[in-house]
C-alpha cells in the first residue's frame, strides 16, 4: 500500500489569495492525481501530474487557476490560485499502486 | 462515455445485511473500487475487483459484479454501528489510470 501524507490538512483563507498544498508519498510513483470533493459532493478529477512533465488537466479545470508542480517521483505541489468562496472544498492527492488507487487526508480548504 | 450512479441513501438495522448498488456505463473499465468515507474523514480503500471477475469475498465484504448489465454491489454481512459512512463507487480504466467516482451512498446503521 502507499501511505500519503498533505499539509495544511486545512486552512481557512481570503478571498483572492493563494493556497498552495503539499503531497508526499512514502513510494516513487509515476502518476499522481489530485482531486477535489466539494461539499456534500462526490470526488471530481483536476489533473493528472506526471514527473518532469506538465500535468493534464481535465476539462474544467485550467493550469492558471490550479497551477502543479511534480519535481519528483514522491512529491507534488497543488496551489489553488486566487481564490473564491466556490474554491472551499477538499483537495485530494492521489496515487496508483499496481491494481489499487490510494487517496491521501485531504486538505480541507474554506474560502471566506 | 463515464458515468457511474448510486442510490444516495441506505438504512439498516445492525446485525443485518447491507448492500449498496452501482451501476456504471463504460464497458472498457478494468478495475471498479468500493471506498468508505466517515465524516471528517478521507477515502478508505475498502476492496477492489478486477473486470474478468465476477465475485470477490473479503471478510464481511462481498463484492458481485455483473459485466453483462455493468452493475456492482458491496455487501457488507453483520453490518455494525462502525460501518456507517459514505460508501463511493469507483471505476479506472487500465492505462491511464483516472478514476470515476459515483456521488456516494449514505449507510445509515441503526442501533
Amino acid at each position: 500500500s502507499a501511505v500519503i501524507s498533505q499539509k495544511p490538512s486545512r486552512d481557512i483563507c481570503q478571498r483572492g489569495t493563494s493556497l498552495t498544498i503539499q503531497c508526499q508519498v512514502d513510494s516513487q510513483v509515476t502518476m499522481m492525481f489530485w482531486y477535489r470533493q466539494q461539499p456534500g459532493q462526490s470526488l471530481t478529477l483536476i489533473a493528472t501530474a506526471n514527473q518532469g512533465s506538465e500535468a493534464t488537466y481535465e476539462s474544467g479545470f485550467v493550469i492558471d487557476k490550479f497551477p502543479i508542480s511534480r519535481p519528483n517521483l514522491t512529491f507534488s505541489t497543488l496551489t489553488v490560485s486566487n481564490m473564491s468562496p466556490e474554491d472551499s472544498s477538499i483537495y485530494l492527492c492521489s496515487v496508483a499502486l499496481e491494481n489499487e488507487q490510494f487517496f491521501g487526508p485531504g486538505t480541507r480548504l474554506t474560502v471566506l | 462515455g463515464e458515468d457511474v450512479e448510486q442510490s444516495l441513501f441506505l438504512s439498516v438495522r445492525e446485525g443485518d445485511s447491507s448492500v449498496i448498488n452501482c451501476t456504471y456505463t463504460d464497458s472498457s473499465s478494468t478495475y471498479l473500487y468500493w471506498y468508505k468515507q466517515e465524516p471528517g474523514a478521507g477515502l478508505q480503500l475498502l476492496t477492489y475487483i478486477f473486470s474478468n471477475m465476477d465475485m470477490k469475498q473479503d471478510q464481511r465484504l462481498t463484492v458481485l459484479l455483473n459485466k453483462k448489465d455493468k452493475h456492482l454491489s458491496l455487501r457488507i454481512a453483520d453490518t455494525q454501528t462502525g460501518d456507517s459512512a459514505i460508501y463511493f463507487c469507483a471505476e479506472r480504466f487500465g492505462g491511464y489510470q483516472k478514476v470515476t467516482f459515483g456521488i456516494g451512498t449514505k449507510l445509515q446503521v441503526i442501533p
